[in-house]
């Protein structure tokens, strides 16, 4: 398994606000994902962060709107920018381990409420 | 998009009963995991099942897998108060370079003392 920390844990912002998520991985990891949990529904991949170059975003995700940097292999940041409350949700990161990319483990979330 | 679909979307058991959990699908995988959710926190993985694979067990949990008719269900046996949390299935596809899980909705089990 991998530990995976997330700050902050929990926000409240206000719109019109920018919020950076930090991922940090106890150890160095191949693939790394962020997802968006909102309200009450399941989990939905956001992008994924490539070590070296641009992240690749799901259907309905841009970069300007949820830019990520991955500087190494052990960390990752997702930006929510411009924020409304329509993205107040839990973002998850989660990493794969090394050629074993089935099996993916999860940091405890970020809980962000948009006022 | 969404691929898993859960059913019950939520199930209330007592402690020591069963708690079965079914997840459809709709595309060819080539795994299906489960993952336990508590409370909005982070997810934690329960067991993988393989395309190739019909069953698996794991402790308390057990997960069979229906190819043909693109099912999963997950078995928790003896449940505890402590098993209360959301359950999701996941499917495991290849897309490119980069390895994806598509989540289902979700089953929340309440196992009551």
């Amino acid at each position: 398994s991998a530990v995976i920390s997330q700050k902050p844990s929990r926000d409240i912002c206000q719109r019109g606000t920018s919020l950076t998520i930090q991922c940090q991985v106890d150890s160095q990891v191949t693939m790394m994902f962020w997802y968006r949990q909102q309200p009450g529904q399941s989990l939905t991949l956001i992008a994924t962060a490539n070590q070296g170059s641009e992240a690749t975003y799901e259907s309905g995700f841009v970069i300007d709107k949820f830019p990520i940097s991955r500087p190494n292999l052990t960390f990752s940041t997702l930006t929510v920018s411009n924020m409304s409350p329509e993205d107040s949700s839990i973002y998850l990161c989660s990493v794969a381990r090394g050629g074993r990319t089935d099996t993916q483990y999860f940091g405890p979330g970020t809980r962000l409420t948009v006022l | 998009s969404q691929q898993g679909e859960e059913d019950p979307q939520a199930l209330s058991i007592q402690e020591g009963e069963n708690a079965t959990m079914n997840c459809s699908y709709k595309t060819s995988i080539n795994n299906l995991q489960w993952y336990r959710q508590n409370s909005g926190r982070g997810l934690v993985h329960l067991i993988l099942i393989r395309s190739n694979e019909r069953e698996k067990h794991s402790g308390r949990l057990r997960v069979t897998l229906d190819t043909s008719k693109k099912s999963s269900s997950l078995l928790i046996t003896a449940s505890r108060a402590a098993d209360t949390a959301s359950y999701f299935c996941a499917t495991g596809e290849r897309g490119g370079s980069n390895y994806k899980l598509t989540f289902g909705k979700g089953t929340l089990l309440t196992v009551n003392p």
